[in-house]
């Protein structure tokens, strides 16, 4: 299965945004993809969030705050999750997943820390 | 509401079998595409398996075909994963979701493969 490859952690001060990326291998184009976005807390089962595939085609899971977003940057092939406002609340792993065939596949996660 | 059970898991030596079973309810079972998703400890999510609606379509991750089988009873609202020939690193915790977007997850069941 390709690789999706998440940087393991980051960082952000409640009140800032955080900028949370999922870079997809050469050969699978973000463009073409619609990209899931999971948040994980320790004990607990992964949440969805959100898919996104273009501005005018995304959708948020059930109860998912609004300053929850997705987008893409086709130059570097790469979903990106948004938060705004930072909440100590929003600390956890985070997880792209993408359907590029028959087959499913996570990134890596990364941990968001809320400083 | 959308609620998600699984079942089965425990401790098994390897090359041992296990079948575990997904409870489904709060949905019109039938109507949506099942996953199996695992997480090893400490480590990220692994998509298994998944099966539609109907049983028509199946599929697998490599690190499993051949060894898991998927299968479901709309009858009884219910998911399964056959698991043969375990190995060690197949111990994680095994979730179920429901629907390509993985919008709605169980609470999990930790299998342990150990001598």
């Amino acid at each position: 299965q390709p690789v999706v490859t998440q940087p393991p952690s980051s960082s952000a001060s409640p009140g800032e945004s955080a900028r949370l990326t999922c870079t997809l291998p050469g050969d699978i184009d973000v463009g073409s993809n619609n990209i899931y976005w999971y948040q994980q807390k320790p004990g607990s089962p992964p949440r969805y969030l959100l898919y996104h595939f273009s501005d005018s085609d995304q959708g948020l899971g059930s109860g998912v705050p609004s300053r929850f977003s997705g987008s893409k940057d086709a130059s570097a092939n790469t979903g990106i999750l948004l938060i705004s406002g930072v909440q100590s609340e929003d600390e956890a792993d985070y997880y792209c997943m993408i359907w590029p065939g028959n087959a499913c596949v996570f990134g890596g996660g990364t941990k968001l820390t809320v400083l | 509401e959308v609620h998600l059970v699984e079942s089965g898991g425990g401790l098994v030596k390897p090359g041992g079998s296990l079948r575990l079973s997904c409870a489904a309810s709060g949905f019109p079972f039938s109507s949506y595409s099942m996953n199996w998703v695992r997480q090893a400890p400490g480590k990220g999510l692994e998509w298994v398996s998944s099966i539609s609606g109907n049983s028509g379509y199946i599929s697998y991750a490599d690190s499993v075909r051949g060894r898991f089988t998927i299968s479901r009873d709309n009858a009884k609202n219910s998911l399964f994963l056959q698991m043969n020939s375990l190995r060690a690193e197949d111990t994680a915790v095994y979730y179920c979701a429901r629907d390509s977007s993985a919008s709605y997850w169980g609470q999990g069941t930790l299998v342990t493969v150990s001598s």
